[in-house]
């Protein structure tokens, strides 16, 4: 089956930790996104990718880091840099009609 | 002002209902709209993918745009209890730029 996979589902970190998300997808498609959801406030963009080993920050990027290696992989590191860490955060492929994964939601302890 | 505005609701309906949802934008150069519909906990879902103005159906829903407005609108008919979920708008001026979404508007069908 084609799609976005996202782990872990659930992840819990303790303050001034660094953690990383993963993202998978198996589309063959060059973009690839992130974003962050929190109540009220609907979907911002962190970071995206528009082609292998290169990427773009989004409206939210400070505190965040990306890498994009290879075209099915784009992780997310959450550092201790970001203030309010504690979010559902969404990865999306594709350029304008996005699917989405799962979602990993982050915790700060 | 936002550039998406989509009222959050809770929008209760009963089941068999027609539901209308709506989102208003302020960005004329926006091209590309979708609808997506995300369950709690979940990852949203493209539910309808639209190019510039016109309507497009698939099979209960039935998305309209109309870009003189900059209004677009989502319309489910035989509402079941199964689609009690957050509706979200999402538009894109196209050619790789990001998309801008609604903050969703949460639906629930009743029996």
């Amino acid at each position: 089956d084609g799609g976005i996979t996202q782990s872990p589902k659930y992840l819990f970190r303790k303050e001034g930790q660094n953690v990383t998300l993963s993202c998978e997808q198996n589309l063959n498609h060059d973009a690839m996104y992130w974003y962050r959801q929190d109540p009220g406030q609907g979907l911002r963009l962190i970071y995206y990718s528009q082609i292998v080993n290169d990427f773009q920050k989004g409206d939210i990027a400070e505190g965040y880091s990306v890498s994009r290696e290879k075209k099915e992989s784009f992780p997310l590191t959450v550092t201790s840099a970001q203030k309010n860490p504690t979010a559902f955060y969404l990865c999306a492929s594709n350029i304008n009609e996005q699917f989405f994964g799962p979602g990993t939601r982050l915790t700060v302890l | 002002q936002k550039e998406v505005e989509q009222d959050p609701g809770p929008l209760s309906v009963p089941e068999g209902a027609i539901v209308s949802l709506n989102c208003t934008y302020s960005n004329s150069a926006f091209q590309y709209f979708m609808w997506y519909r995300q369950y709690s906990r979940k990852g949203p879902e493209l539910l309808m993918y639209t190019y510039s103005s016109g309507n497009k159906e698939d099979g209960r829903f039935t998305a309209q745009v109309d870009k003189s407005s900059k209004y677009i609108s989502l319309f489910i008919r035989d509402s079941q209890p199964s689609d009690s979920a957050t509706y979200l708008c999402a538009m894109s001026m196209g050619g790789g730029n990001k998309l801008t979404f609604g903050t969703g508007t949460q639906l629930k069908v009743e029996l």
